[in-house]
């Protein structure tokens, strides 16, 4: 079955370190987003790609880098951690459709709890 | 940019209870609107989703959603809650170009 994963589950790093988390699809999708979750704030948007080498930046990029040199991963760097960017990350995926669809349904990774302290 | 107000951060409902979630969006052309449910420590799951036609929308696990455009809302309701819905849900609406989130609505089901 197609799937979604991240790696690490949990991730605990010191302020200034570069950190990288993983997002790995196996749907075949073009579309792939970066979020993170904190209480009060529902998901946010970090970064998104709409296809190989396409990078965009979403409402929270600020400190936050990513790549996409393939279809299936689209990994997620933070440059310089602070430990405002303690939070959980979710990677998601979607379809590419026609029309004003680059919104689709979205599949979501099971998340990485990220800790800077 | 488009936005999403849930108006209700936590609400408890008894088991065989309905529900109905809050949800209200701003966006100046017709919405994709969608609602997402994440159980602890897991992704979320789309629920269901209204991208145009029919306003009451059918998703899984017996909940529906009814698009008001007069109203801007686009609430989820279920006729019998059961204790395996408690949850976190969200509500998203997608603009031009990308997805924004409600805060999400907690549920929690008593016995």
């Amino acid at each position: 079955d197609a799937e979604i994963t991240q790696s690490p589950r949990h991730k605990i790093t010191e302020t200034g370190r570069q950190v990288t988390l993983a997002c790995h699809q196996t749907w075949n999708h073009n579309n792939m987003f970066w979020y993170r979750q904190d209480l009060g704030h529902g998901l946010r948007l970090i970064h998104y790609s709409y296809g190989v080498h396409d990078t965009n930046k979403g409402e929270v990029s600020d400190g936050y880098s990513v790549s996409r040199s393939n279809t299936e991963d689209l990994p997620l760097t933070l440059e310089s951690a602070a430990s405002s960017q303690t939070s959980v990350y979710f990677c998601a995926s979607s379809e590419r459709t026609s029309g004003r669809a680059r919104i689709n349904e979205q599949f979501f990774g099971p998340g990485t709890r990220l800790t800077v302290l | 940019a488009q936005s999403v107000t849930q108006p209700d951060i936590h609400i408890t409902v008894s088991e065989g209870a309905s529900l109905e979630l809050r949800c209200n969006y701003s966006y100046g052309a017709t919405p994709y609107l969608f609602w997402y449910v994440q159980s602890p420590g897991q992704g979320l799951q789309l629920l269901l989703k209204y991208f145009s036609g029919d306003t009451l929308v059918q998703g899984i696990k017996g909940f529906e959603a009814e698009f008001k455009r007069s109203q801007s809302s686009f609430n989820l309701r279920k006729p019998s809650v059961h204790w395996s819905d408690a949850a976190e849900y969200f509500c998203a609406v997608g603009g031009q170009n990308d997805m924004r989130f409600g805060a999400g609505t907690r549920l929690t089901v008593k016995p």
